[in-house]
């Protein structure tokens, strides 16, 4: 089956400065790669997600990549807040069934 | 309505108890599905129902038995549980499901706790 992994697994970074986690996978059928961010005691939140036929999408500071033949899609955020403080997951998706990666726990410190 | 809900919010249940969790969505959406979350870790997915009919189980122990009695009703029935069956659990759901790459949405989740 597909496998995720994300990096890093922890991320800390002052306010107004950019963030970057990285994910692979396995599965070259994968087709679609959705980000959710996850404050503590909350539900898992869509922040962006990316189809197999896009390289970028861009939303306000957020932004993924996909690289399709090097099998890696990243998140980047821009002039971190402190209210970004989350863990973040990416997954990649085969048929509707999504596969996680392990998490990234960010923190912005004001 | 754009939200999935879930109920209870938070449940504790002996390992002789009979529960059931409840999942429901109104946004028309054909596609419904159970993950089960630990501590720390990412949802894990348990089953997947499109258009009513289950289409994935994760080889789930039949411990947790899944039902959808209709397009916007998600059930999860446990019975006979284990302490390390404690965890949150999510429903989520998404416009058409497995045909289809489409976006999944969370509901707030069931804290269960097996005593």
């Amino acid at each position: 089956g597909e496998n995720v992994e994300q990096h890093p697994s922890t991320l800390s970074v002052q306010e107004g400065d950019s963030a970057v986690i990285k994910c692979t996978y396995s599965d070259s059928a994968s087709n679609y790669f959705p980000w959710y961010k996850q404050e503590l005691g909350k539900r898992p939140q869509l922040i962006i997600d990316i189809r197999s036929n896009v390289g970028e999408k861009k939303d306000q500071r957020i932004a993924v990549t996909l690289n399709k033949t090097a099998k890696h899609f990243s998140l980047h955020i821009t002039e971190t807040q402190p209210e970004d403080s989350a863990v973040y997951f990416c997954a990649a998706s085969i048929h509707g069934k999504l596969t996680f990666g392990q998490g990234t726990i960010l923190t912005v410190h004001p | 309505d754009t939200e999935v809900t879930q109920t209870p919010k938070h449940l504790v249940m002996g390992m002789t108890n009979k529960k059931s969790l409840k999942c429901e969505q109104h946004m028309g959406h054909r596609a419904m599905y159970w993950y089960k979350q630990k501590a720390k870790k990412p949802p894990e997915l348990m089953f997947v129902y499109s258009y009513e009919k289950l289409s994935i189980n994760e080889s789930v122990p039949s411990r947790f038995s899944p039902e959808c009695p209709n397009s916007s009703l998600l059930n999860l029935h446990l019975h006979a549980l284990q302490p390390e069956d404690s965890a949150l659990y999510l429903c989520a759901s998404s416009q058409e499901g497995s045909s289809v790459p489409d976006t999944q949405y969370f509901g707030p989740g069931t804290r269960l706790t097996v005593l």
